[in-house]
Protein backbone atom coordinates (compact mmCIF):
# COMPACT_ATOMS: atom_id res chain seq x y z
CA UNK A 1 0.00 0.00 0.00
CA UNK A 2 1.20 3.35 -1.27
CA UNK A 3 2.29 5.95 1.49
CA UNK A 4 2.20 9.43 1.27
CA UNK A 5 4.24 11.55 3.92
CA UNK A 6 3.62 15.44 3.91
CA UNK A 7 5.76 17.80 6.09
CA UNK A 8 5.81 19.80 8.08
CA UNK A 9 2.18 18.71 9.39
CA UNK A 10 1.72 22.30 10.53
CA UNK A 11 3.08 25.71 9.78
CA UNK A 12 2.84 29.07 11.40
CA UNK A 13 4.35 32.07 9.43
CA UNK A 14 4.12 35.82 9.18
CA UNK A 15 3.17 37.42 5.80
CA UNK A 16 5.79 38.61 3.64
CA UNK A 17 7.67 35.11 4.37
CA UNK A 18 8.59 32.00 2.30
CA UNK A 19 7.54 28.57 2.66
CA UNK A 20 8.36 25.34 1.68
CA UNK A 21 6.07 22.00 2.06
CA UNK A 22 6.93 18.48 1.17
CA UNK A 23 5.51 15.40 -0.27
CA UNK A 24 7.31 12.28 0.11
CA UNK A 25 5.86 8.38 -1.37
CA UNK A 26 6.80 5.10 -0.11
CA UNK A 27 6.55 4.07 -4.48
CA UNK A 28 6.36 5.99 -7.43
CA UNK A 29 3.91 8.49 -8.13
CA UNK A 30 1.49 7.64 -10.79
CA UNK A 31 -0.04 11.19 -11.19
CA UNK A 32 1.21 13.19 -8.54
CA UNK A 33 -1.75 16.03 -7.57
CA UNK A 34 -1.53 18.79 -4.89
CA UNK A 35 -4.26 20.29 -3.34
CA UNK A 36 -5.65 23.40 -1.14
CA UNK A 37 -8.32 23.08 1.41
CA UNK A 38 -10.18 25.70 3.08
CA UNK A 39 -12.12 24.62 6.86
CA UNK A 40 -15.47 23.24 5.82
CA UNK A 41 -14.58 22.44 1.98
CA UNK A 42 -13.82 20.38 -0.04
CA UNK A 43 -10.12 20.22 -1.73
CA UNK A 44 -9.86 22.55 -4.83
CA UNK A 45 -6.89 20.93 -7.43
CA UNK A 46 -3.86 23.25 -7.63
CA UNK A 47 -1.83 21.43 -10.14
CA UNK A 48 -0.91 18.05 -11.58
CA UNK A 49 2.58 17.03 -12.14
CA UNK A 50 3.29 14.01 -14.36
CA UNK A 51 7.40 14.40 -15.01
CA UNK A 52 10.01 13.49 -13.13
CA UNK A 53 12.17 17.06 -12.66
CA UNK A 54 9.28 18.88 -14.19
CA UNK A 55 8.61 21.99 -11.82
CA UNK A 56 5.37 24.65 -12.48
CA UNK A 57 4.07 28.00 -11.24
CA UNK A 58 1.41 28.98 -10.47
CA UNK A 59 0.99 32.95 -9.53
CA UNK A 60 3.45 32.85 -6.00
CA UNK A 61 3.34 28.86 -5.90
CA UNK A 62 6.11 27.16 -6.90
CA UNK A 63 5.88 22.95 -7.32
CA UNK A 64 8.63 20.57 -8.05
CA UNK A 65 8.70 16.58 -8.79
CA UNK A 66 12.02 15.11 -8.05
CA UNK A 67 13.48 13.33 -10.74
CA UNK A 68 12.91 9.83 -9.35
CA UNK A 69 9.03 10.54 -9.16
CA UNK A 70 8.99 9.56 -5.25
CA UNK A 71 8.82 13.27 -4.02
CA UNK A 72 7.53 16.81 -4.54
CA UNK A 73 7.79 19.89 -2.70
CA UNK A 74 5.37 23.39 -3.13
CA UNK A 75 6.99 26.70 -2.44
CA UNK A 76 4.98 29.55 -1.56
CA UNK A 77 7.19 32.99 -2.09
CA UNK A 78 5.82 35.76 -0.14
CA UNK A 79 2.83 33.97 1.66
CA UNK A 80 -0.39 35.76 2.35
CA UNK A 81 -2.92 35.42 4.82
CA UNK A 82 -5.27 33.67 1.85
CA UNK A 83 -2.65 31.15 1.35
CA UNK A 84 -4.01 29.85 5.06
CA UNK A 85 -5.24 26.61 4.61
CA UNK A 86 -4.87 23.02 4.20
CA UNK A 87 -2.50 22.23 1.77
CA UNK A 88 -2.49 17.63 0.27
CA UNK A 89 -0.26 15.92 -2.04
CA UNK A 90 -2.38 12.87 -3.70
CA UNK A 91 -1.90 10.26 -6.36
CA UNK A 92 -4.41 8.76 -8.40
CA UNK A 93 -1.95 5.30 -9.45
CA UNK A 94 -3.26 3.69 -12.10
CA UNK A 95 -6.70 3.14 -11.32
CA UNK A 96 -7.98 6.79 -10.85
CA UNK A 97 -8.20 6.14 -6.68
CA UNK A 98 -6.92 9.08 -5.35
CA UNK A 99 -4.78 8.83 -2.08
CA UNK A 100 -4.20 11.51 0.08
CA UNK A 101 -1.10 12.49 2.89
CA UNK A 102 -2.01 14.11 5.95
CA UNK A 103 -1.58 17.47 4.60
CA UNK A 104 0.49 20.47 6.27
CA UNK A 105 -1.60 23.01 7.40
CA UNK A 106 -0.58 26.53 6.86
CA UNK A 107 -1.19 29.24 9.09
CA UNK A 108 -0.50 32.84 7.82
CA UNK A 109 -0.44 35.29 10.07
CA UNK A 110 -1.23 39.20 8.78
CA UNK B 1 -20.96 22.54 -16.66
CA UNK B 2 -20.51 19.75 -14.00
CA UNK B 3 -21.33 20.21 -10.35
CA UNK B 4 -21.62 17.57 -7.38
CA UNK B 5 -24.09 17.89 -4.47
CA UNK B 6 -23.92 16.81 -1.03
CA UNK B 7 -26.63 16.13 1.72
CA UNK B 8 -27.05 17.04 4.35
CA UNK B 9 -24.09 19.39 5.43
CA UNK B 10 -24.22 18.46 9.00
CA UNK B 11 -26.18 16.29 10.97
CA UNK B 12 -25.78 14.95 14.87
CA UNK B 13 -26.77 11.69 15.19
CA UNK B 14 -27.06 9.05 18.84
CA UNK B 15 -24.98 6.32 18.79
CA UNK B 16 -26.84 3.32 17.17
CA UNK B 17 -28.79 5.46 14.91
CA UNK B 18 -28.82 4.58 11.15
CA UNK B 19 -27.28 7.23 8.49
CA UNK B 20 -27.77 8.32 5.05
CA UNK B 21 -25.51 10.51 2.99
CA UNK B 22 -26.27 11.53 -0.33
CA UNK B 23 -24.61 12.57 -3.65
CA UNK B 24 -25.07 12.96 -7.17
CA UNK B 25 -23.19 14.23 -9.83
CA UNK B 26 -24.88 16.69 -12.77
CA UNK B 27 -23.61 17.46 -16.05
CA UNK B 28 -21.58 14.43 -16.95
CA UNK B 29 -21.77 10.57 -17.44
CA UNK B 30 -20.87 7.38 -16.25
CA UNK B 31 -18.55 9.33 -13.90
CA UNK B 32 -15.91 7.01 -11.17
CA UNK B 33 -17.78 8.58 -7.59
CA UNK B 34 -15.82 7.98 -3.97
CA UNK B 35 -16.47 8.71 -0.57
CA UNK B 36 -13.70 10.08 2.03
CA UNK B 37 -13.68 10.65 5.44
CA UNK B 38 -11.45 13.59 6.78
CA UNK B 39 -10.14 13.67 10.55
CA UNK B 40 -10.03 17.07 11.71
CA UNK B 41 -7.21 18.94 10.02
CA UNK B 42 -5.46 15.82 8.37
CA UNK B 43 -6.06 13.97 5.34
CA UNK B 44 -8.54 11.84 3.38
CA UNK B 45 -9.03 8.65 3.43
CA UNK B 46 -10.47 6.94 0.51
CA UNK B 47 -13.79 4.67 1.76
CA UNK B 48 -15.35 4.02 -1.60
CA UNK B 49 -15.23 4.01 -4.96
CA UNK B 50 -17.44 3.09 -7.64
CA UNK B 51 -16.66 3.05 -11.55
CA UNK B 52 -20.67 2.04 -12.52
CA UNK B 53 -23.87 1.28 -11.20
CA UNK B 54 -24.03 -1.53 -8.57
CA UNK B 55 -20.02 -1.63 -8.69
CA UNK B 56 -19.06 -0.54 -5.29
CA UNK B 57 -15.49 -0.74 -3.94
CA UNK B 58 -14.65 -1.01 -0.45
CA UNK B 59 -11.17 0.40 0.68
CA UNK B 60 -11.44 0.02 4.30
CA UNK B 61 -12.88 -2.37 6.76
CA UNK B 62 -15.90 -0.27 8.88
CA UNK B 63 -19.38 0.39 9.75
CA UNK B 64 -20.45 1.83 6.73
CA UNK B 65 -21.77 0.69 3.10
CA UNK B 66 -22.06 2.37 0.01
CA UNK B 67 -24.49 2.36 -3.28
CA UNK B 68 -25.05 3.54 -6.29
CA UNK B 69 -28.70 3.06 -7.11
CA UNK B 70 -28.02 5.54 -10.49
CA UNK B 71 -25.16 6.69 -12.78
CA UNK B 72 -24.73 9.59 -11.14
CA UNK B 73 -26.15 8.79 -7.27
CA UNK B 74 -23.66 7.83 -4.76
CA UNK B 75 -25.17 7.21 -0.91
CA UNK B 76 -23.24 6.26 2.00
CA UNK B 77 -25.09 4.42 4.95
CA UNK B 78 -24.78 2.62 7.97
CA UNK B 79 -27.31 0.48 10.15
CA UNK B 80 -26.19 1.84 13.72
CA UNK B 81 -23.65 4.51 14.03
CA UNK B 82 -20.47 4.41 16.29
CA UNK B 83 -18.73 7.18 17.82
CA UNK B 84 -15.71 6.64 15.67
CA UNK B 85 -18.04 7.05 12.81
CA UNK B 86 -17.71 11.16 13.42
CA UNK B 87 -16.19 13.39 10.98
CA UNK B 88 -16.52 15.21 7.65
CA UNK B 89 -17.50 13.41 4.83
CA UNK B 90 -16.61 14.28 1.11
CA UNK B 91 -18.23 13.09 -2.41
CA UNK B 92 -16.33 13.56 -5.35
CA UNK B 93 -16.51 12.40 -8.98
CA UNK B 94 -13.73 12.18 -11.86
CA UNK B 95 -13.86 10.85 -15.35
CA UNK B 96 -11.11 8.45 -16.82
CA UNK B 97 -8.37 7.01 -15.03
CA UNK B 98 -5.06 8.10 -13.64
CA UNK B 99 -4.03 11.56 -13.96
CA UNK B 100 -8.21 13.19 -13.76
CA UNK B 101 -8.74 15.36 -11.68
CA UNK B 102 -11.38 14.91 -8.88
CA UNK B 103 -14.00 16.83 -8.15
CA UNK B 104 -15.36 17.27 -4.81
CA UNK B 105 -18.89 18.17 -3.24
CA UNK B 106 -19.24 20.66 -0.13
CA UNK B 107 -18.60 17.95 2.64
CA UNK B 108 -21.50 16.16 5.61
CA UNK B 109 -20.35 17.04 9.14
CA UNK B 110 -21.33 13.97 10.83
CA UNK B 111 -21.03 14.14 14.49
CA UNK B 112 -21.95 11.36 16.99
CA UNK B 113 -22.95 11.89 20.28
Amino acid sequence: TQLLEQSPQFLSIQEGENLTVYCNSSSVFSSLQWYRQEPGEGPVLLVTVVTGGEVKKLKRLTFQFGDARKDSSLHITAAQPGDTGLYLCADSGNTGKLIFGQGTTLQVKP
Amino acid sequence: SQTIHQWPATLVQPVGSPLSLECTVEGTSNPNLYWYRQAAGRGLQLLFYSVGIGQISSEVPQNLSASRPQDRQFILSSKKLLLSDSGFYLCAWSLGTAGNTIYFGEGSWLTVV
